[in-house]
């Protein structure tokens, strides 16, 4: 069963604007993981968040994660056409050894 | 990606035959694992490995076996290959579960 839900399934933004992308789970986690992926490619690890963090930055990535809604989300700011791509949320379940990610959500940054 | 090796990158085979992937990792990572991804399923894990010789199934693991003799390598069998297992399939190996994955380029495999 799918852990993580993204929302929206799919965004068109023009470049320069923020995205902003979200994700519910429905079990415990230790951590929370974003992903991306580039059409015909594998996914590329982006950022983990710790159950005990609330907000963590990389680049122009910020990641906010809610534990008593089991929600978190990731905040893309000034987009670029290059952003384009499919993200993942994935869960650990409670520190499973193993991940579950969700279905994935399609960005399209317009130049 | 640096230090993953997905082979073949592209596979047709006939309904019936076996078929093995390979992933070969020179991460000297503990954890390896096979998804297989599908439209509207995301990634589905099958099977995964947390150290030589030491494996587990995941959701979607009936039709496939694995093994992982060495640290560096992690193959998937299907042991009939059938349409349904037509797929996109990632290897994936990570250091520790407090880590993310590193991907591999995937296998594209076309059951006819």
């Amino acid at each position: 069963s799918q852990q993580g839900e993204e929302d929206p399934q799919a965004l068109s933004i023009q470049e320069g604007e923020n995205a902003t992308m979200n994700c519910s789970y429905k079990t415990s986690i230790n951590n929370l993981q974003w992903y991306r992926q580039n059409s015909g490619r594998g996914l590329v690890h982006l950022i983990l968040i710790r159950s005990n963090e609330r907000e963590k930055h990389s680049g122009r990535l910020r990641v906010t994660l809610d534990t008593s809604k089991k929600s978190s989300s990731l905040l893309i700011t000034a987009s670029r056409a290059a952003d384009t791509a499919s993200y993942f949320c994935a869960t650990d379940q409670g520190g499973s050894e193993k991940l579950v990610f969700g279905k994935g959500m399609k960005l399209t940054v317009n130049p | 990606d640096a230090g993953i090796t997905q082979s073949p990158r592209h596979k047709v085979t006939e309904t019936g035959t076996p078929v093995t992937l390979r992933c070969h990792q020179t991460e000297n990572h503990r954890y390896m694992y096979w998804y297989r991804q599908d439209p509207g399923h995301g990634l589905r894990l099958i099977h995964y490995s947390y150290g030589v010789k030491d494996t587990d199934k995941g959701e979607v693991s009936d039709g496939y076996s694995v093994s992982r003799s060495k640290t560096e390598d992690f193959l998937l069998t299907l042991e009939s290959a059938t349409s349904s297992q037509t797929s996109v399939y990632f290897c994936a190996t990570r250091q520790g579960i407090n880590y993310g994955y590193t991907f591999g380029s995937g296998t594209r495999l076309t059951v006819v």
